[in-house]
C-alpha cells in the first residue's frame, strides 16, 4: 500500500487564522481525499482533490473555508481558513489505490483556541 | 441514501475470548464493505474488505468478517482477542457502481480487551 505522510502532525492555532496541511504520497495516485474527524466522531468526507482541476466538495463544505490544491499526482494541501474552535478536529488525507481500497495518512490534529 | 450503523459504542471482551463488532448497512445497490481500525493518535488502518464472492473474508491481524446480504450486515470477528486489539473500529460502505471511491463511515465502535 502507499505510504502517506502529513504535515504538521498537530498544531494549536488561534481563531481567525488559517492553517495549511500537507499530504505527501510515495507513489502517483489518481484519487486523493480529505476527511474530517471531529472529537469522538466518525469520519466525514470534505472533498475529493482532483489533479489539474478544482476539488469536488461534499455538502456542507465550501471552497472558501477549505481551499484545496492538487498540483501533481503525489501531493495535496488542505487549508482551514478563518478558523474557529468548531474546526478543532483531526484532518486526514487518503488515497484510492487499486480498484477498491482507500488508505489513510496519520492525520493532523488541529486545536483552535 | 447510503448509511452505515454500528449499534455498539463500545465492546468489552476478555483476552482469549472471541470478539464480534457489529455493522449493518443500507444502500440501494451492491455494496463494497470495509473495516478500518484506528489506534490512539494514529490514522486509519485498512483491515479487510468485501467486494464479491465468498461471504467470509479474512484480513489483517487475524480478523475476519462475514457478509450477510439478507441481514445487510458485515460483522467483524476474531476467534481470540488480544489486549493489543483494543482500538476504535470503523465500518465503511461504498456503492459498487460509484467510481469515486467515496466511503460512508459508521460511527465507530471502541473495542476494549481486558487482560
Amino acid at each position: 500500500s502507499a505510504v502517506i505522510s502529513q504535515k504538521p502532525s498537530r498544531d494549536i492555532c488561534q481563531r481567525g487564522t488559517s492553517l495549511t496541511i500537507q499530504c505527501q504520497v510515495d507513489s502517483q495516485v489518481t484519487m486523493m481525499f480529505w476527511y474530517r474527524q471531529q472529537p469522538g466522531q466518525s469520519l466525514t468526507l470534505i472533498a475529493t482533490a482532483n489533479q489539474g482541476s478544482e476539488a469536488t466538495y461534499e455538502s456542507g463544505f465550501v471552497i472558501d473555508k477549505f481551499p484545496i490544491s492538487r498540483p501533481n499526482l503525489t501531493f495535496s494541501t488542505l487549508t482551514v481558513s478563518n478558523m474557529s474552535p468548531e474546526d478543532s478536529s483531526i484532518y486526514l488525507c487518503s488515497v484510492g489505490q487499486g480498484p477498491y481500497e482507500q488508505y489513510f495518512g496519520p492525520g493532523t490534529r488541529l486545536t483552535v483556541t | 441514501a447510503q448509511s452505515v450503523a454500528q449499534p455498539e459504542d463500545q465492546v468489552n471482551v476478555a483476552e482469549g475470548n472471541p470478539l464480534t463488532v457489529k455493522c449493518t448497512y443500507s444502500v440501494s445497490g451492491n455494496p463494497y464493505l470495509f473495516w478500518y481500525v484506528q489506534y490512539p493518535n494514529r490514522g486509519l488502518q485498512f483491515l479487510l474488505k468485501y467486494i464479491t464472492g465468498d461471504n467470509l473474508v479474512k484480513g489483517s491481524y487475524g480478523f475476519e468478517a462475514e457478509f450477510n446480504k439478507s441481514q445487510t450486515s458485515f460483522h467483524l470477528k476474531k476467534p481470540s482477542a488480544l489486549v493489543s486489539d483494543s482500538a476504535l473500529y470503523f465500518c465503511a460502505v461504498r456503492l459498487s457502481l460509484d467510481s469515486s471511491y467515496k466511503l460512508i463511515f459508521g460511527s465507530g465502535t471502541r473495542l476494549l480487551v481486558r487482560p
